[in-house]
């Protein structure tokens, strides 16, 4: 399968500040990459779904202007989680998506955020 | 609203025996199945995929899909104490878009 990296694998930030974070798929192109949440003991959340060159597309009760995403490149796609609270405190992985069916996706390793 | 249902479990097996996991799906025009498993703490890895009905074997694992029924499980063969962890069933509703079931954790016992 395919192989996709996040950088960075956690990071602590304080109540107020941003932090990016980094999915590259590292050998192939991906078209289409999509952000996920994950909370202790629950189940997978799509964010949002991530096209190379144009808009995200996010799901309903994900706000637009707080989780920012770029996919500038068919490698590379970037979450931007603005102004982090304690409650956005969580498990984000992203997944590349095969651009033919059976469409899978392949999972990066996740980044652990905590917002002091 | 598409969903996708497992038993949240725990399933517990032996070491050595069968484990048989479960899931069904609403979607009648879901076309593609997948099989994540993933250890706690880390994120899902892809097992198996199918979209014809019937089984696809891989290794110790197979997976089966009935269309009519609106189901699809996963069978690990001499299951291992490595195996322990919690499996997600994965439909693909359209628009490469996955729905994923909350997941099976499975307990296998040396």
């Amino acid at each position: 399968g395919a192989v996709v990296s996040q950088h960075p694998s956690w990071v602590i930030c304080k109540s107020g500040t941003s932090v990016k974070i980094e999915c590259r798929s590292l050998d192939f192109q991906a078209t289409t990459m999509f952000w996920y949440r994950q909370f202790p003991k629950q189940s997978l959340m799509l964010m949002a779904t991530s096209n190379e060159g144009s808009k995200a597309t996010y799901e309903q009760g994900v706000e637009k202007d707080k989780f920012l995403i770029n996919h500038a490149s068919l490698t590379l796609s970037t979450l931007t989680v603005t102004s982090a609270h304690p409650e956005d405190s969580s498990f984000y992985i992203c997944s590349a998506g095969a651009s033919e069916a059976p469409y899978e996706q392949y999972f990066g390793p996740g980044t652990r955020l905590t917002v002091t | 609203q598409k969903e996708v249902e497992q038993n949240s479990g725990p399933l517990s097996v032996p070491e050595g025996a069968i484990a048989s996991l479960n899931c069904t799906y609403s979607d009648r025009g879901s076309q593609s199945f997948f099989w994540y498993r993933q250890y706690s703490g880390k994120s899902p890895e892809l097992i198996m995929s199918i979209y014809s009905n019937g089984d696809k074997e891989d290794g110790r694992f197979t997976a089966q899909l009935n269309k009519a029924s609106q189901y699809v499980s996963l069978l690990i063969r001499d299951s291992q104490p490595s195996d322990s962890a919690t499996y997600l069933c994965a439909v693909n509703t359209g628009f490469q878009k996955l729905v994923f079931g909350t997941g099976t954790r499975l307990l296998v016992s040396p």
